[in-house]
């Protein structure tokens, strides 16, 4: 599975878009982009996943390269309830079971 | 709706006593079901998965065991904690064999003295 890289910290103004970039330069074509986030003392929340198009949901938009080297999530309007470390996972689809997550990137929404 | 719950919420174990953390889900039928670890400070470590019932695979080698005895339960257990078994334990499901969507529970915070 490819690495990803992540900056180890960014801060976001409330209300404001919050765009935490992802650097996957070795992901193969079988392999999918997930984000997850994890509040201080909770598991872990699945935000959005994507292959190749960009995808959008009711948290997140997901902007993928089109060389698929490199990828954006984006929270549209940042709360202080977007506080939380950012994971960026490049997962093959034949190897379900077993995620990867490192270090992340820790989010601060301040007021 | 899925549902999915551990407990206990929070441990204090002497080191060399058992343990044993469950985790079940609701409203799914053969989930996939995982252990995560998570050291303070640390990133999160996959120990156990299973895929169905009595079928575990260990991912890393350690004094920690799993069962699941029935669909939508799955134990960690040890005969013998270790003070450095300390940390966050996240249960998480999963359904089919093309997905990585994970979803995790509450988590246990266990803290071996």
């Amino acid at each position: 599975d490819a690495k990803t890289t992540q900056p180890t910290s960014m801060d976001c103004a409330e209300g404001r878009a919050a765009n935490l970039p992802c650097n996957h330069s070795t992901i193969s074509g079988n392999e999918y982009v997930y984000w997850y986030r994890q509040i201080h003392s909770q598991g872990p929340q699945y935000i959005i996943h994507g292959l190749k198009n960009n995808e959008t949901n009711e948290m997140a938009s997901l902007i993928i390269t089109e060389d698929r080297k490199s990828s954006t999530l984006i929270l549209p309007h940042a709360t202080l309830r977007d506080t939380a470390v950012y994971y960026c996972i490049a997962q093959r689809t034949d190897s379900w079971g077993k995620l990867q997550f490192g270090a992340g990137t820790q989010v601060v929404v301040t007021p | 709706s899925q549902t999915i719950h551990q407990w206990p919420a929070t441990l204090v174990q002497p080191v060399g006593s058992p343990l044993s953390l469950e985790c079940t889900v609701e409203g799914t039928s053969n989930p996939n079901l995982y252990w995560y670890r998570q050291a303070a400070g640390r990133g999160l470590q996959l120990l156990f998965y299973s895929v169905g019932i009595g079928q575990i695979s260990s991912e890393v080698p350690q004094n920690l065991s799993a069962s699941r005895p029935q669909d939508r339960q799955f134990i960690l257990s040890s005969k013998k904690l270790l003070l450095s078994d300390s940390g966050f334990y996240l249960c998480a499901w999963s359904v089919g064999r093309q997905t990585e969507t994970q979803y995790f529970g509450p988590g246990t915070r266990l803290l071996v003295l």
